[in-house]
């Protein structure tokens, strides 16, 4: 079954260093999108792009976040500097083209900023 | 304003008993609902979802849930929970007009079994 990928699991990483979290959608899906889930709360949207075009970036805090989808088809996460306040789960989902489909969730990686 | 709301924080049933968490949205279009499960630590797997048709959906591990349009409600349900049901549960509503195609989460419900 397809799934959507996702490293590293986890990350610890000190405070005003860099850190970068990767995400291969589904084959074939379009609708890619950056998610970051502080503990006890609802995901957040951070990004949501469609090929390789950015159609919601809203939440990206601009200063210190960035992401990309350089080919539309995989993405790259990063923070530079990061902050105490980072440490979160960031999700990547996926969803297809077709009108009536559903995102489709990675597992997630853990940040832990010290 | 768009917007989904979960009532419930955190529900606590005993392992056989029925289960019902709500969800109440407010969306300017048809909405997509959602429900999707999340276990510690893990991504979320989705449970069920309604885009038209049928009111009463089914879903995997036992799950339904119900669109009531004039209450603006797709509430989940199960007959007989059980222990491995424990997790967090989170409502979406969505669209899919154009490039708009953004979910708007609730804030989740925390679900404990008693065994």
């Amino acid at each position: 079954e397809a799934e959507v990928a996702q490293s590293p699991r986890y990350k610890i990483t000190e405070k005003s260093q860099a850190v970068a979290f990767w995400c291969d959608p589904i084959s074939g899906h379009a609708t890619l999108y950056w998610y970051r889930q502080i503990l006890g709360q609802g995901p957040e949207l951070l990004v949501q792009f469609q090929d390789e075009s950015v159609v919601d970036d809203s939440q990206l805090p601009k200063d210190r976040f960035s992401a990309e989808r350089l080919k539309g088809v995989d993405s790259t996460l990063k923070i530079q500097p990061a902050e105490l306040g980072d440490s979160a789960m960031y999700l990547c989902a996926s969803r297809g083209q077709g009108a009536l489909t559903e995102a489709f969730f990675g597992q997630g990686t853990r940040l832990t900023v010290v | 304003a768009q917007s989904v709301t979960q009532p419930d924080i955190h529900i606590t049933v005993s392992e056989g008993a029925s289960l019902e968490l709500r969800c109440n949205y407010s969306y300017g279009a048809t909405p997509y609902l959602f429900w999707y499960v999340q276990s510690p630590g893990q991504g979320l797997q989705l449970l069920l979802k309604y885009f038209s048709g049928d009111t009463l959906v089914q879903g995997i591990k036992g799950f339904e849930a119900e669109f009531k349009r004039s209450q603006s409600s797709f509430n989940l349900r199960k007959p007989s929970v059980h222990w491995s049901d424990a997790a967090e549960y989170f409502c979406a509503v969505g669209g899919n007009a154009g490039n708009n195609r953004k979910l708007i989460w609730g804030l989740g419900t925390s679900l404990a079994v008693n065994p």
